[in-house]
């Protein structure tokens, strides 16, 4: 099945700074990447998703790229600010089957 | 529009025991799915369906058991607790099962004494 593997597990930044969090997949099938927000003792609640026919897609300060050819996704946030700081997950779902596979996760802390 | 409902927010159990955690939707949401979360080891799934009366496994589906008899309803049973079980359980729902977004319930943790 499918396996993603999310880095860094822990990142540290200052408010204002940018933060990258980066996911590789091992799939092909896979075609369709959320990434997913979970604020401490909350339910994860999804903030940006792409689709493997895309390569780039941006909501405001939130972006997500996709290489399908290297199997690899990235979040960047850019003016980090404390209500950033959360626990962060990529994930992947093959196109022909419901198991959708997520990273370990990232822990962020915006620094005020 | 309460979203997706679970139920017990909290439990302990003994080795052994049995329970159900309920999950229910009113969003008419066709796929609905159960997931664990353990710390560094992110969610992962149990046990998913894509409409009443089909159910299928996930990744980690030991010692879980699932039905749908109903659109709104998905409750997952652990017929004999293990310690190994011990973890926190999202039920999660989308409108179909390649809509993209999961909508999440509030988790349910389980410690199994």
């Amino acid at each position: 099945g499918e396996n993603v593997e999310q880095h860094p597990s822990t990142l540290s930044v200052q408010e204002g700074d940018s933060a990258v969090i980066k996911c590789t997949y091992s799939d092909s099938a896979s075609n369709y990447f959320p990434w997913y927000k979970q604020e401490l003792g909350k339910r994860p609640q999804l903030i940006i998703d792409i689709r493997s026919n895309v390569g780039e897609k941006k909501d405001q300060r939130i972006a997500v790229t996709l290489n399908k050819t290297a199997k690899h996704f990235s979040l960047h946030i850019t003016e980090t600010q404390p209500e950033d700081s959360a626990v962060y997950f990529c994930a992947a779902r093959p196109f022909n089957n419901n198991d959708m596979r997520f990273g370990a996760g990232t822990r962020l802390t915006v620094k005020p | 529009n309460a979203g997706v409902t679970q139920t017990p927010k909290f439990q302990v159990l003994k080795t052994g025991q049995s329970m159900t955690l309920q999950c229910a939707q009113d969003m008419n949401h066709e796929y609905m799915s159960w997931y664990r979360q353990d710390p560094g080891m992110g969610l992962r799934l149990i046990h998913y369906s894509v409409g009443a009366g089909i159910t299928d496994q996930g990744e980690v589906p030991n010692g879980y058991n699932v039905s749908r008899s109903t659109t709104e309803d998905f409750p997952l049973r652990l017929l004999s607790a293990a310690p190994s079980q011990t973890s926190v359980y999202f039920c999660a729902s989308s409108y179909r099962e390649s809509a993209g977004e999961l909508f999440f319930g509030e988790g349910s943790r389980l410690t199994v004494l």
